[in-house]
């Protein structure tokens, strides 16, 4: 029984592509995260979403667009994909403190 | 503007020894410090926290310590095994739960 569960696990696609990316927690949380580690492996928060409000939105282009449909659920949404998106997306999610992340999503554009 | 740093990128450790992974933070507003585990395709997996009111923090094999006048939190695996081999990321926020990672600090436990 997964905590935070992410698909696809691997996604490749052409640059100008729109891809989306979801994810689900079970575990009753009420913030939920996506991070980004980029080549350097710098791992940096994008988006935190609390019972579906967005609180936090880091410097991301606006072609990156969170959706949260229910309290379970943060989708990434991914428009005119380019060269420098290509990274390893980590959708996480918290209730006080300890933040628990899921499996991540290794994107490749091409 | 790096405000959580590792500044040792690799380190390699005899089995049985012990590891320590050292961590400085520049924001003096964190009042709150984790350390998280990453294999390979994996996603990060919480090891150990420490509240910024405390110095030390103990949980088997590994304890956390942190000197907030040096703002510098150090994570201590004693003894090291070799399933303790990868990557370890040194995390802080304050508050809003928006966790700032360091860079991460790969540890080999040579068997």
């Amino acid at each position: 029984d997964t905590a935070v569960s992410q698909t696809p696990k691997y996604l490749v696609t052409q640059m100008g592509n729109d891809k989306s990316i979801k994810c689900e927690q079970n575990l009753g949380h009420d913030t939920m995260y996506w991070y980004k580690q980029d080549s350097k492996k710098f791992l940096k928060i994008m988006f935190s979403y609390n019972n579906k409000e967005l609180i936090i939105n880091e410097t991301v282009p606006n072609r990156f667009s969170p959706k949260s449909p229910d309290k379970a659920h943060l989708n990434l949404h991914i428009n005119s994909l380019e060269l420098g998106d290509s990274a390893v997306y980590f959708c996480a999610s918290s209730q006080v403190g300890q933040v628990l992340f899921g499996p991540g999503t290794r994107l490749t554009v091409t | 503007d790096q405000q959580v740093k590792q500044n040792s990128p690799s380190l390699s450790v005899q089995e049985g020894r012990i590891s320590i992974l050292n961590c400085d933070y520049t924001n003096s507003m964190f009042d709150y410090f984790l350390w998280y585990k990453k294999y390979p395709a994996e996603g990060p997996t919480f090891l150990i926290s420490i509240s910024s009111i405390k110095d030390k923090n103990e949980d088997g094999r590994f304890t956390v310590f942190l000197n907030k006048s040096a703002k510098h939190l150090s994570l201590h695996i004693v003894p090291s095994q070799p399933g303790d081999s990868a990557v370890y990321f040194c995390a802080a926020n304050f508050g809003n739960e928006k966790l700032t990672f360091g860079t991460g600090t790969r540890l080999t436990i040579i068997p």
